[in-house]
């Protein structure tokens, strides 16, 4: 079942404006990824963080594993119109148990 | 490299039937896992599968039940269904624990 806090769970906003997300957890993660879900297909990995601290970039997209293991953010800069989807936060335990987040939404008027 | 493919994709079924979702991972994965989404839920495991043994499950009753093939393709079983099945059911192949997921594009199950 799902342990992430994820926020916002909806977000609307313009074409051309930047998005952040975030995902937070009481528990230590080894592993955080973010994935997008378009509709009716399953969810697709865009950043997968391995290290406490670490900054990954893939495009217009930036993602950062928390210091503290137990949060990740991802930003989204000059959103276009096929950014929409739903925003998916995973952790990965020492168990190697997987835990979504409950996703952000996000819809780009253009 | 063919991605994870799920079979079918859409599923209409009848209160109190069983069914049966198939999915092929990508060639070399040898791990599984099921999950359940619905729009009030999020993303729910059912269960994950390693060369054929069960490794995890999720909180799901009984009725829910999987399998996984020497080949590594594994298929789930929802018996006696109920209108609160519908959902889209999601595999994930990954070459092993501790490995990322690869998603397949799911099997809308609807129960009428």
């Amino acid at each position: 079942g799902q342990q992430l806090n994820q926020s916002p769970q909806s977000m609307f906003i313009q074409e051309g404006e930047d998005v952040s997300m975030n995902c937070t957890s009481s528990s230590i993660f080894n592993t955080w990824l973010w994935y997008k879900q378009e509709p009716g297909e399953g969810p697709v990995l865009l950043i997968a963080l391995y290290k406490a601290g670490e900054l990954t970039s893939n495009g217009r997209l930036t993602a950062q594993f928390g210091i503290t293991r137990k949060d990740s953010f991802l930003n989204i800069s000059a959103s276009i119109p096929s950014d929409v989807g739903i925003y998916f936060c995973a952790g990965q335990a020492n168990n190697n148990d997987m835990r979504f987040g409950a996703g952000t939404r996000l819809t780009v008027k253009p | 490299k063919a991605g994870v493919t799920q079979t079918p994709r859409y599923l209409i079924k009848t209160r109190g039937q069983q069914v049966t979702l198939s999915c092929s991972p990508i060639s070399g994965h040898r791990s599984v896992s099921w999950y359940q989404q619905t729009p009030g839920q999020g993303l729910q495991f059912l269960f994950e599968y390693f060369s054929e043994t069960q490794r995890n499950k999720g909180n799901f009753p009984g009725r829910f039940s999987g399998r996984q093939f020497s080949n590594s393709r594994s298929e789930m079983n929802v018996s006696t269904l109920e209108l609160g099945d519908s959902a889209l059911y999601l595999c994930a192949s990954s070459l092993g624990q501790g490995i990322f997921y690869t998603f397949g594009s799911g099997t809308r199950l609807t129960v009428v």
